[in-house]
């Protein structure tokens, strides 16, 4: 799967529950994002990382927390104050290089609020 | 902050004419341009990007030009297929900001049989 690996593929939540999406990746990238896609939009930055132990938020922060605590990982934990969690989720990476800026997507992950 | 703008939303076209989607964007440090297809339930795929020190890139039936005086690029499909029907997505590189990488709210492209 182009080397980032997301999972759980679908999930589904009960509301006021904390959920931690998995994103791994083996292609050796400095940078890592997270991305939310809701039906029918575009990409909206959640969060993003350019080294290890350093993650800045994107433009829809709230109610989401990252950790960046080995180069190949990158969770994301949707919590319970995230007002509508219901969204596809993707993963990506970056080679940090100066020439290198070619994203590369995880398969995504559906997280579904019951 | 970095903004990128994409039209139109929605375009359809008769299978074998051409297909234009435009993007403007915000920081005039950006200096890279990638295009991405998704297909309907899948992960964004690169299909072609450019650099700002070049104004124009064609890969067989896609090609990418860069205006970076009036800040906009443009995707060009020419000879449509059924198979390019998809959302395509512009992004910018905002260079200010390193690693941040904004994309356009995406392209609804139909091939009409």
């Amino acid at each position: 799967d182009g080397g980032i690996t997301q999972s759980p593929k679908y999930l589904f939540r009960k509301e006021g529950q904390n959920v931690t999406l998995s994103c791994e990746q083996n292609l050796n990238h400095d940078a890592m994002y997270w991305y939310r896609q809701d039906p029918g939009q575009g990409l909206r930055l959640i969060y993003y990382s350019q080294i290890v132990n350093d993650f800045q938020k994107g433009d829809i922060a709230e109610g989401y927390s990252v950790s960046r605590e080995k180069k190949e990982s990158f969770p994301l934990t949707v919590t319970s104050a995230q007002k509508n969690p219901t969204a596809f989720y993707l993963c990506a990476s970056r080679d940090g290089g100066s020439g290198a800026n070619v994203l590369t997507f995880g398969a995504g992950s559906r997280l579904t609020v019951l | 902050g970095e903004n990128v703008e994409q039209h139109p939303s929605t375009l359809s076209v008769q299978e074998g004419d051409s297909a234009v989607i435009k993007c403007t964007y915000s920081d005039s440090a950006s200096n890279y341009f990638p295009w991405y297809k998704q297909e309907l339930g899948k992960r964004p795929q690169l299909i072609i990007d450019i650099r700002s020190n070049v104004g124009e890139k064609k890969d067989q039936r896609i090609a990418v030009t860069l205006n970076k005086t009036a800040k906009h690029f443009s995707l060009h499909i020419t000879e449509t297929q059924p198979e390019d029907s998809a959302v395509y997505f512009c992004a910018a590189l905002g260079y200010s900001s390193a690693s941040k990488i904004i994309f356009g709210s995406g392209t609804r492209l139909s091939i009409r049989p």
